[in-house]
């Protein structure tokens, strides 16, 4: 099974910054990517495929990127909105994993 | 509206039984899986399973296999995940979703269905 690794666990942001939030496969995934984000209270939501691909009505200040085993998922000025939990998952082998989640809260 | 309705909150006790269910709308339900997620209490998200509604194939995540069931019903466009026995870890909100066709992700989902297994 392909562990995935997300760091930091928590990032604290201040509104208007940049937040950086990396994934690492235990083993290449190629490009067979997801990112989620996940609010509380609510079921988590597609942001992006294919490691930088946008989900439909993502805004364009999420950007992800990598390919392999280092992945990166980038909110350009984080909105307040954008404080949530962010999940990776990659597709590439079966069982699909995710990420054990990156917390974006306010700084 | 496309979107996954599934059943309420479930309050069990430990070796009963449950079924719970993910009725889609909207969309062709035999044309695209549907996958089942679990995230425990304060927890993130866990791969399940995938069923296929058009001939009911399935795939279980290593961690689940025999211990859920996932089916589907075409004529109510229902899928299930049941339990045969309930265990206190079994306590969880359980999530279906859609995988999309193009990459394999899932971009429709549920609210989520509560499970409680105590004694």
């Amino acid at each position: 099974e392909i562990v995935m690794t997300q760091f930091p666990a928590t990032l604290s942001v201040f509104p208007g910054e940049r937040a950086t939030l990396s994934c690492r496969a235990s083993e290449s995934v190629s490009s067979n990517l997801a990112w989620y984000q996940q609010k509380p209270g609510q079921a988590p939501r597609l942001l992006m495929s294919g490691a930088s691909t946008w989900a439909a009505g993502i805004p364009a200040r999420f950007s992800g990127s990598g390919s392999g085993t280092e992945f990166t998922l980038t909110i350009s000025s984080l909105q307040s909105e954008d404080f949530a939990v962010y999940y990776c998952q990659q597709y590439n082998n079966w069982p699909w994993t995710f990420g054990q989640g990156t917390k974006v809260e306010i700084k | 509206e496309v979107q996954l309705v599934q059943s309420g909150a479930e309050v069990k006790k430990p070796g009963e039984s449950l079924k719970i269910s993910c009725r889609a709308s909207a969309y062709s339900f035999t044309s695209h899986w549907i996958g089942w997620v679990r995230q425990m209490p304060g927890k993130g998200l866990e791969w399940m399973g995938i069923i296929y509604p058009g001939d009911s194939a399935t795939r279980y995540s290593p961690s689940f296999q025999g211990q859920v069931t996932m089916s589907a019903d075409k004529s109510t466009n229902t899928a299930y995940l049941q339990w045969s026995s309930l265990k206190a870890s079994d306590s969880a909100r359980y999530y279906c979703a859609r995988l999309s066709p193009y990459s394999t992700v899932l971009d429709l989902w549920g609210r989520g269905t509560l499970v409680t297994v105590s004694s």
